[in-house]
């Protein structure tokens, strides 16, 4: 599969705050996942990006990927104690399976 | 729709001992994935299946990991012996996998596997 760094690892922000979370390649990516994972829960998919510079929107959430397709990022606006989780990306290739990155376990302080 | 259910939600044996894992994926999806999560390597992708078939098992940690998928609504990953580091969240996912694209995964709950 292909490999992404994601970052920042860790995050920890007060209620209201922003957050973002970027999942970078050093290759050209075909299209990319985002999933979310509560506490002691399971993935859980957001979104699928494809387009080359294409921004989506889900409420607070704003979704982008690079104009060369080798980044992604995930930006959360007002952050609420509901946000609390992990934030992975899932870059998927050719062959049709989907590796995923380490992660960002973001902690919202009330 | 049940969703991806996996079985059992949690599982304890000592070391030595064969583990089962079940998993049954959402009727009508054609891909299916076991995937390991523990906190040093985060979300691992072990083995993936279309139509039933092994595509790659490039994943598999090594010969005491074996998956099997008999039919479009169940498939195993079996340990056997089990040890210690073994020990993780094993994850079932399905989709419905088009030619030329990557829909979307949909995870069981888990199961918690601790080797003693």
């Amino acid at each position: 599969g292909q490999q992404v760094m994601q970052i920042p690892q860790y995050q920890h922000v007060q209620e209201g705050e922003d957050f973002t979370t970027y999942c970078n390649s050093s290759t050209t990516l075909s299209n990319i996942q985002w999933y979310k994972q509560r506490p002691g829960g399971h993935p859980v998919f957001l979104i699928q990006l494809v387009k080359s510079g294409e921004v989506k929107k889900q409420k607070r959430l704003t979704f982008q990927f690079g104009e060369a397709k080798k980044n992604s990022s995930l930006h959360i606006t007002a952050t609420q104690t509901t946000d609390v989780g992990t934030y992975f990306c899932a870059p998927s290739g050719s062959a049709r399976q989907l590796t995923f990155g380490s992660g960002t376990q973001l902690t919202v302080l009330p | 729709d049940a969703g991806v259910i996996q079985s059992p939600r949690h599982e304890v044996t000592e070391m030595g001992q064969e583990v089962t894992l079940r998993c049954k994926p959402i009727s009508g999806h054609n891909s299916l994935f076991w995937y390991r999560q523990t906190m040093m390597r985060g979300l691992e992708l072990l083995i993936y299946f279309n139509n039933n078939v092994p595509i790659d098992d490039s994943g598999m940690p090594e010969d005491r990991f074996s998956a099997k998928m008999p039919n479009a609504s169940f498939s195993t990953l079996k340990i056997q012996p089990s040890e210690p580091r073994d020990s993780a969240v094993y994850f079932c996912a399905s989709s419905l996998t088009r030619t030329g694209t990557n829909e979307k995964l949909f995870f069981g709950s888990g199961t918690q596997l601790s080797v003693l």
